[in-house]
């Protein structure tokens, strides 16, 4: 049973506007969050966090969003750029950290020139 | 650092045959994951071990499955016998824990592609 939803396997943007993808969960004792990002043939790299006790942290052009009511978060990338085409994970954690994660199954990005 | 390693990058055999992955974690690294991906369930984790015990093995699928570590720098993941069923990318994770609170995130290493044909 997929704790952790992606619903959409793909998404594509063109270059310079907003890349939002979407994620839900299922186990309200979630409460870390994590998006990794993962390029062909390499593992997954940590891109941001966010604590169920904020409902937004931002990194730059990254801006995760935690609605805790609706189980659901996203990460906007604002201005999209061609490097970040890749597969994008959504993970979560009942235990306060990034141990014991669970990962929806990804969705790929292509940001088009 | 170089990171986590992972040993072979691929790997094809045949059905039945023993498979043998092995990892490397970063140095210092006091948590180490296995993980295995497919299409249908993305990235499920299979076990985790902390100061080379294993913490939590519900992940794996079957007795088929085993893993060890060794020492803090050494980790294998067994298939055996291996099955068809058994082909996805297989990565190895390190990350290590301060002052009572788990880091940020894992670091993968690149993964195994095993083929059991």
């Amino acid at each position: 049973d997929q704790q952790v939803k992606q619903n959409s396997p793909s998404l594509s943007v063109q270059e310079g506007r907003i890349s939002i993808l979407n994620c839900d969960y299922t186990n309200s004792m979630f409460d870390y969050f994590l998006w990794y990002k993962k390029y062909p043939a390499e593992g997954p790299t940590f891109l941001i966090s966010i604590s169920s006790i904020k409902d937004k942290n931002e990194d730059g052009r990254f801006t995760v969003f935690l609605n805790k009511s609706a189980k659901h978060l996203s990460l906007h990338i604002v201005p999209s750029q061609p490097g970040d085409s890749a597969v994008y994970f959504c993970a979560a954690s009942a235990q306060g950290g990034a141990n014991n994660l669970f990962f929806g199954t990804g969705t790929r990005l292509t940001v088009i020139p | 650092d170089a990171g986590v390693i992972q040993s072979p990058r691929h790997e094809v055999t045949e059905m039945g045959q023993e498979v043998t992955l092995r990892c490397k974690p970063i140095s210092g690294h006091d948590y180490l994951f296995w993980y295995r991906q497919t299409m249908m369930r993305g990235l499920e984790l299979l076990i985790y071990f902390n100061n080379n015990v294993p913490i939590d093995d519900s992940g794996m699928p079957e007795d088929r499955f085993s893993a060890k570590m060794p020492n803090a720098s050494f980790s294998t993941l067994k298939i055996q016998p291996s099955e068809p069923r058994d082909s996805a990318v297989y990565f190895c994770a390190s990350s290590y824990l301060t002052s009572g609170i788990s880091t940020d995130t894992q670091y993968f290493g690149p993964g195994t592609r095993l083929t059991v044909l």
